[in-house]
């Protein structure tokens, strides 16, 4: 398995403003994945994040809303820009292990935009 | 993109009681996991299963990866068993997976 460390584990927001969400994983990976999960619903890929190059969003997604990092093999941010209600969600990062493509995820940051 | 799609979206439980719970995939896939997703929103991975049959204590899974469909059992089911199932795929060689909608479990004591 993998440990996957995010940060904050929760957080209530303010519309307008931004937040950095951070993942941080027990050991080097090559790609790591952010989902979304809003209230109720499944589990939905945002973008993949390598590192030394840019993340490849999903359809649906867009840098300037959704902006990441990845400086190096076991960090990540990902930022969600000017909140709305909208974007209360839980924020997963995963990784995969073990050479199989089998997926681990982090514990999820919960926000919450009033 | 491929369809997931799983069955029955909610269920209840009494203790002790045995279940089955269905994901349909509308493509051939290389990635199949299970996960339960606990009251905090944490996501437990149980199985990753594309192909066969898969057993960890009460929960069992098989996947027909030539008939698109995986089944997970639970038996002798328990309160903290309750949460929401994910079955998730992925078709190309990246780890991207897609999600089911999950299926609800209430275990009652």
């Amino acid at each position: 398995s993998a440990v996957i460390s995010q940060k904050p584990s929760r957080d209530i927001c303010q519309r307008g403003t931004s937040l950095t969400i951070q993942c941080q994983v027990d050991s080097q990976v090559t790609m790591m994945f952010w989902y979304r999960q809003q209230p109720g619903q499944s589990l939905t890929l945002i973008a993949t994040a390598n590192q030394g190059s840019e993340a490849t969003y999903e359809s649906g997604f867009v840098i300037d809303k959704f902006p990441i990092s990845r400086p190096n093999l076991t960090f990540s941010t990902l930022t969600v820009s000017n909140m709305s209600p909208e974007d209360s969600s839980i924020y997963l990062c995963s990784v995969e292990r073990g050479g199989a493509g089998e997926l681990f995820f982090g514990e999820g940051s919960r926000l919450t935009v009033l | 993109g491929i369809q997931v799609e799983q069955s029955p979206p909610d269920l209840i439980l009494q203790e002790g009681a045995n279940s089955t719970l269905r994901c349909n995939f509308s493509d051939s896939v290389n990635n199949l996991q299970w996960f339960h997703q606990n009251p905090w929103g944490q996501l437990i991975n149980l199985f990753y299963i594309p192909s066969g049959t898969k057993q960890n204590g009460r929960l069992s899974a098989t996947t027909v990866a030539t008939e698109r469909y995986s089944l997970l059992y639970i038996s002798s089911s328990q309160t903290t068993d309750s949460g929401v199932y994910f079955c998730a795929v992925g078709t190309g060689a990246n780890s991207k997976l897609t999600f089911g909608k999950g299926i609800t479990l209430s275990v009652r004591p």
